[in-house]
């Protein structure tokens, strides 16, 4: 066990349909980073937070979009859904910038 | 931007034998971070093993150890006695010291046969 948590853990929804997923990194980490991964394909990086700032941007499409929370967890909602975004979503976090990430569960997303 | 190749889609590997995964990278940072993480069949990432750039001494994980070789921007993960719990896929990744994104290889994928 990482510590790190993501909610939900599956997620099926519709396209068009508009979802939230939810990570919250280990304790004490100031950090945050999304991901996607599709099927068989390496991680993409998203996005980086660090304490409430969004740090850096990765391949992440105009209808993602992230934040990071004053208590540290952070939320990556996905709108306008493809059938394309079906994928699973891992967020990472560390405690500093020059340290290792440590990766959540991932959220699996199915856009039907 | 870095950039970091897999030439080994997939490996496989006797159980009990020795295999070594490889990855290169590109970079024109002087230091910087290496990684090499798991993801077992669960799909869970498992950071494996780290090297930092300015150290020349290669790190070691009980059975897994890198070959760091940073002229040749190589780094390179040996799994010695491989058991079956290692058969998973395994990432190289990059990222630069004070940096805000790590940058990921396509993976290899190690077959551990009994």
């Amino acid at each position: 066990d990482s510590g790190v948590t993501q909610t939900p853990k599956h997620l099926i929804t519709a396209t068009g349909q508009r979802v939230t997923l939810r990570c919250s990194p280990r304790s004490g980490d100031l950090s945050v980073y999304w991901y996607q991964q599709s099927l068989d394909q390496g991680l993409q990086f998203l996005i980086h937070y660090y304490n409430g700032e969004e740090r850096a941007k990765g391949n992440i499409l105009e209808r993602f979009s992230a934040q990071q929370f004053p208590d540290l967890h952070s939320e990556l909602n996905l709108s306008s859904l493809e059938l394309g975004d079906s994928a699973l979503y891992f967020c990472a976090s560390s405690s500093r910038p020059n340290s290792e990430q440590y990766f959540g569960p991932g959220t699996r997303l199915t856009v039907t | 931007a870095q950039t970091v190749t897999q030439s080994q889609p997939e490996m496989s590997v006797q159980e009990a034998e020795t295999v070594t995964l490889s990855c290169t990278y590109d970079t024109s940072e002087s230091d910087y971070y290496l990684f090499w993480y798991k993801q077992p069949p669960s799909r869970q990432m498992i950071l494996v093993i780290r090297q930092e750039a300015y150290k020349q001494q290669n790190a070691t994980e009980n059975r897994f150890s890198v070959n760091f070789q940073k002229a040749a921007k190589s780094f390179s993960l040996k799994i010695s006695d491989s058991q079956l719990g290692d058969a998973a896929m395994y990432f190289c990744a990059y990222r630069s010291k004070g940096g805000n994104q790590f940058y990921f290889g396509t993976g290899t994928s190690l077959t551990v046969i009994p």
